[in-house]
């Protein structure tokens, strides 16, 4: 049981380059996000999907997008990656209890 | 849309010690109060959490307050140990756990 994976864990990137994470889960949750999180301002929610086939923004989708390609992976797509967006990015899931279960973290810096 | 605030940004005290974090949220629909705990370099886990419908949760070394009239909740650690060295991040959420949002966190630093 890996719990939630994600890739890369690292990153660097030029201005206006683009890149998807990828993430999947294989705790049969139904719900997954994305966050990012930045020092000195916690954990911040860009999308969430609550199930299969839906997406939905959170605080701060700008410049981002998201699949969910099935019930087990949910991708996070930077179109053109801007300096504001050096970032880690965590995805999780939740089996509808609350609880969120992490990955390990992708560290991204734009350039 | 909720608003969450965390304090002290940073806390240091005496292995052994207590400490205590405080978080305020805005939106008194929010009826889950989850903790998590953040060491260096790793994924923020779970540690405790509360639900509206109770004022206190134990376990072990570990407590969990909630007000809900003053919309304030706390994370109590008795006997720190230096493993207790961490961020530690509350936050609150309403219909639907989507909807979470976090504090700022809290850097806690236990000195043997």
């Amino acid at each position: 049981n890996a719990g939630v994976t994600q890739t890369p864990k690292f990153q660097v990137l030029k201005t206006g380059q683009s890149m998807t994470l990828q993430c999947a889960q294989d705790m049969n949750h139904n719900s997954m996000y994305w966050y990012r999180q930045d020092p000195g301002m916690g954990l911040r929610l860009i999308y969430y999907s609550a199930s299969e086939g839906t997406t939905d923004k959170g605080e701060v989708p700008n410049g981002y997008n998201v699949s969910r390609l099935n019930k087990r992976e949910f991708s996070l797509r930077l179109e053109s990656a801007a300096p504001s967006q050096t970032s880690v990015y965590f995805c999780a899931s939740d089996p509808n209890t609350g609880e969120l279960f992490f990955g390990e973290g992708s560290r991204l810096t734009v350039l | 849309g909720e608003n969450v605030e965390q304090h002290p940004s940073t806390l240091s005290v005496q292995e052994g010690d207590s400490a205590v974090i405080k978080c305020t949220y805005s939106d008194s629909a929010s009826n889950y109060f989850p903790w998590y705990k953040q060491e260096l370099g790793k994924r923020p886990q779970l540690i405790i959490d509360i639900r509206s419908n109770v004022g206190e949760k134990k376990d072990q070394r570990i407590a969990v307050t909630l007000n809900k009239t003053a919309k304030h909740f706390s994370l109590h650690i008795t006997e720190t140990q230096p493993e207790d060295s961490a961020v530690y991040f509350c936050a609150a959420g309403g219909q639907g756990f989507q909807k979470l949002v976090f504090g700022t966190g809290t850097r806690l630093l236990v000195s043997p």
